[in-house]
C-alpha cells in the first residue's frame, strides 16, 4: 500500500546546531506535504507545509524542501533551541484505499541539548 | 478562543465496556477525523466525516463507531469489539473535504488537531 517513510527515528543535537529530518513517499501523485510538531501529551501542531508546485518554503528557522522526482521532502531547523525538542511527523496527501487522506510517517524524536 | 477540544484527557475502561470519546470544534470546519496513535508509529485514520450526517471508515475502523449529527461534534465510541484499544486518540478537523476542488488541491486540506485522549484498558 501507499506509505511514508521517515528518518531518523531519533535525533540528538546541541543547541544552535541544525537538524534535518527526511521523508520519502510512494505515490507520485501526492501534492501536499505538511509537517507537524507534537509535544509530550499534546496533539500535533502544524508547523509548515509545502505543495508540489514549489521546491522550498521557509518560515523563520524552519524550512521544507521537496524533490518530486525523487519523491522525498525534508524539514530543516536551523539554530535549534531546547524548546524545539519534540516529536516531528511528516505526512503526504494521497489517494489510498479508495479515498484521499493524509499518510503519516512514524515520527522523529528530536532532542536539543543546552 | 477557536479550537478543537477533546474530553476526557485520560480515560480508563474495563474490558468489555464501550466508551465514548468527545470531540468538539468551534472553527466552523466541515470535515472531522479520528486518528489513533501508538508508540513509535504514525497516526492511523479510524473514521472521517466530510459533512454533517455523513462519515466513512478509515484504515482501522473495526471495533469503532462514530456519529456526526452536528457540524461541531464528532464523538468516537470504542466498542468491546476493539481488541487492543489502549492508545492515544486524536481528533482533527479541516475547513473543507479532504479532496480536490476544481481539479486543484485546496487549502482546505490543512488539518488541525485536538489535545488528544489517552485511553487505557484495565
Amino acid at each position: 500500500g501507499e506509505n511514508v517513510e521517515q528518518h531518523p527515528s531519533t535525533l540528538s543535537v546541541q543547541e544552535g546546531d541544525s537538524a534535518v529530518i527526511k521523508c520519502t513517499y510512494s505515490d507520485s501523485a501526492s501534492n501536499y506535504f505538511p509537517w507537524y510538531k507534537q509535544e509530550l501529551g499534546k496533539g500535533p501542531q502544524l508547523i509548515i507545509d509545502i505543495r508540489s508546485n514549489v521546491g522550498e518554503k521557509k518560515d523563520q528557522r524552519i524550512a521544507v524542501t521537496l524533490n518530486k522526482t525523487a519523491k522525498h521532502f525534508s524539514l530543516h531547523i536551523t539554530e535549534t533551541q531546547p524548546e524545539d525538542s519534540a516529536v516531528y511527523f511528516c505526512a503526504a496527501f494521497m489517494f489510498s484505499g479508495g479515498y484521499n487522506k493524509l499518510i503519516f510517517g512514524a515520527g522523529t524524536r528530536l532532542a536539543v541539548h543546552p | 478562543d477557536g479550537g478543537i477540544t477533546q474530553s476526557p484527557k485520560y480515560l480508563f475502561r474495563k474490558e468489555g465496556q464501550n466508551v465514548t470519546l468527545s470531540c468538539e470544534q468551534n472553527l466552523n470546519h466541515d470535515a472531522m477525523y479520528w486518528y489513533r496513535q501508538d508508540p513509535g508509529q504514525g497516526l492511523r485514520l479510524i473514521y472521517y466525516s466530510q459533512i454533517v450526517n455523513d462519515f466513512q471508515k478509515g484504515d482501522i475502523a473495526e471495533g469503532y463507531s462514530v456519529s456526526r449529527e452536528k457540524k461541531e461534534s464528532f464523538p468516537l465510541t470504542v466498542t468491546s469489539a476493539q481488541k487492543n484499544p489502549t492508545a492515544f486518540y486524536l481528533c482533527a478537523s479541516s475547513m473543507g473535504p479532504a479532496g480536490l476542488v476544481g481539479g486543484y488541491l485546496s487549502s482546505y486540506n490543512e488539518q488541525f488537531f485536538g489535545p488528544g485522549t489517552r485511553l487505557t484498558v484495565l
